[in-house]
C-alpha cells in the first residue's frame, strides 16, 4: 500500500521569500505524484502533477515541484512567496487501480508573514 | 468539462438529527467516488468510495452511510448524528489517477 508523509505540520515563511515544502512518498511502482493547495473552508485545488517524463513540473500559481526517485521525494517550491499563498498544502499518490483510492499526506499549514 | 457539486456548505445540526449531504458530478460517466472528513487541523480521511451505482466501500467503522442512487450522486447520511460527525466533508471524483475535489460542507453538530 503506498504512504505519503509531509514532515512540516507548519512553515512561516516571510512575503518575498522562497518556499519549499517536502513530500516524501512510497509506492511499490511509478507514482503519480500530486500537490494541492486549500484555502481555509474550501475544497482542494490541484497545483500540480507528475505522471511521467520531465522530473520537473511547473503548476499554477507560480509553483514548481521534483520528482527525485531515488530519494522518494516530491517537493513543492516556490521562488517567491505571497501573502495568497497562505493555505494548507497537501501531497497525494495517486493511482489507478484499487478503485483510484488517493493517498494523501496530512498537510503543511503555510503562513505567511508580511 | 467535468464539474462536482456539493451542498449544502454550512449545517449545524443538533445531536441526534438525521444528516444527508449530497455530492452531483457533470460531465462525465460512471467515475468513482469518493466521500472524505477532514477533522479541524488533520489531514483527509477517506470514509466511503463507490466504483458504481449502489456499490459503496466503507474504509472506518463509523456513525455514517453512503449511498449512489444514480450514475452521478453520491450521498452521505446519518440516521443520528453524534457530537464527533463534526467536521469538514469532501466530495471528490477521480479521472484516471486524479482526484477532483467539491467545495466541502462544513458540519457542527451541536
Amino acid at each position: 500500500a503506498q504512504s505519503v508523509t509531509q514532515p512540516d505540520i507548519h512553515i512561516t515563511v516571510s512575503e518575498g521569500a522562497s518556499l519549499e515544502l517536502r513530500c516524501n512518498y512510497s509506492y511499490g511502482a511509478t507514482p503519480y505524484l500530486f500537490w494541492y493547495v486549500q484555502s481555509p473552508g474550501q475544497g482542494l485545488q490541484l497545483l500540480l502533477k507528475y505522471f511521467s517524463g520531465d522530473t520537473l513540473v511547473q503548476g499554477i500559481k507560480g509553483f514548481e515541484a521534483e520528482f527525485k526517485r531515488s530519494q522518494s521525494s516530491f517537493n513543492l517550491r516556490k521562488p517567491s512567496v505571497h501573502w495568497s499563498d497562505a493555505a494548507e498544502y497537501f501531497c497525494a499518490v495517486g493511482v489507478y487501480t484499487n478503485a483510484g483510492k488517493s493517498t494523501f499526506g496530512d498537510g503543511t499549514t503555510l503562513t505567511v508573514k508580511p | 468539462s467535468q464539474t462536482i457539486h456539493q451542498w449544502p456548505a454550512t449545517l449545524v445540526q443538533p445531536v441526534g438529527s438525521p444528516l444527508s449531504l449530497e455530492c452531483t458530478v457533470e460531465g462525465t460517466s460512471n467515475p468513482n467516488l469518493y466521500w472524505y472528513r477532514q477533522a479541524a487541523g488533520r489531514g483527509l480521511q477517506l470514509l466511503f468510495y463507490s466504483v458504481g451505482i449502489g456499490q459503496i466501500s466503507s474504509e472506518v467503522p463509523q456513525n455514517l452511510s453512503a449511498s449512489r442512487p444514480q450514475d452521478r450522486q453520491f450521498i452521505l447520511s446519518s440516521k443520528k448524528l453524534l457530537l464527533s460527525d463534526s467536521g469538514f466533508y469532501l466530495c471528490a471524483w477521480n479521472q484516471g489517477a486524479e482526484a477532483f475535489f467539491g467545495q466541502g460542507t462544513r458540519l457542527t453538530v451541536v
